[in-house]
């Protein structure tokens, strides 16, 4: 089936870098989501990319919608410790296109 | 003001017991879902419904029934709960189709012992 890949798992950054994240598929997505997981909460939607090669801002994040549709990325500038969470990216299923799959997320921990 | 709420926050059960997670949105929201939450696996469709009175199995269904008799409430049910069930069970709903932002729940946590 449609698989979102996220690798790595976990990244380890310090406070004030910037981080760049991607999510792979070897299938055509015509949505990109990007949603933020806070510990102990709910996944929140961060960006959403409706349009290839797209390129859209939220505040210090800025997410692209691949050229091919086949992939996305997500950039976080000047890291600060509220940015500690977990990122997934998720589009919406081949033929279904009111369910959305998941990537396994990307962990990320900003030092102090 | 109180969005899309679950309940309990926290479960301990034991294997083979019924056990019940409830979800309550206040937006009159077309869609919602349950998803389970595992390490190693991210977020993995359990049950959804499109409106009230129609539900539709998501990736991994077995164990789990979902009925929906009002738009606002979503309950999934553990028949009889295995171990193996013991994970972060999420809420969410949507208003419409994927370009209408999806909202989650807080979340519970289930342990089957």
């Amino acid at each position: 089936g449609q698989q979102l890949n996220q690798s790595p798992q976990s990244m380890f950054i310090q406070e004030g870098e910037d981080v760049s994240m991607n999510c792979t598929s070897s299938s055509i997505f015509n949505t990109w989501l990007w949603y933020k997981q806070d510990p102990g909460e709910g996944p929140v939607l961060l960006i959403a990319l409706y349009k290839a090669g797209e390129l859209t801002s939220n505040g210090r994040l800025t997410a692209q919608f691949g050229i091919t549709r086949k992939d996305s990325f997500l950039n976080i500038s000047a890291s600060i410790p509220s940015d500690v969470g977990i990122y997934f990216c998720a589009g919406p299923l081949l033929g279904a296109n009111s369910k959305l799959t998941f990537g396994k997320g990307i962990t990320l921990s900003v030092r102090p | 003001d109180a969005g899309i709420t679950q309940s309990p926050r926290y479960k301990i059960t034991e294997t083979g017991r019924q056990v019940t997670l409830m979800c309550h949105q206040t937006w009159s929201h077309s869609y919602m879902f349950w998803y389970r939450q595992d390490l190693g696996h991210g977020l993995r469709l359990i049950y959804y419904s499109a409106a009230a009175d129609i539900t539709d199995k998501g990736e991994v269904p077995d164990g789990y029934v979902v009925s929906r008799s009002k738009t606002e409430n979503f309950p999934l049910t553990l028949e009889s709960a295995t171990r193996s069930q013991t994970s972060v069970y999420f809420c969410a709903s949507r208003a419409g189709q994927i370009q209408e932002t999806q909202y989650f729940g807080p979340g519970t946590r289930l342990l089957v012992l």
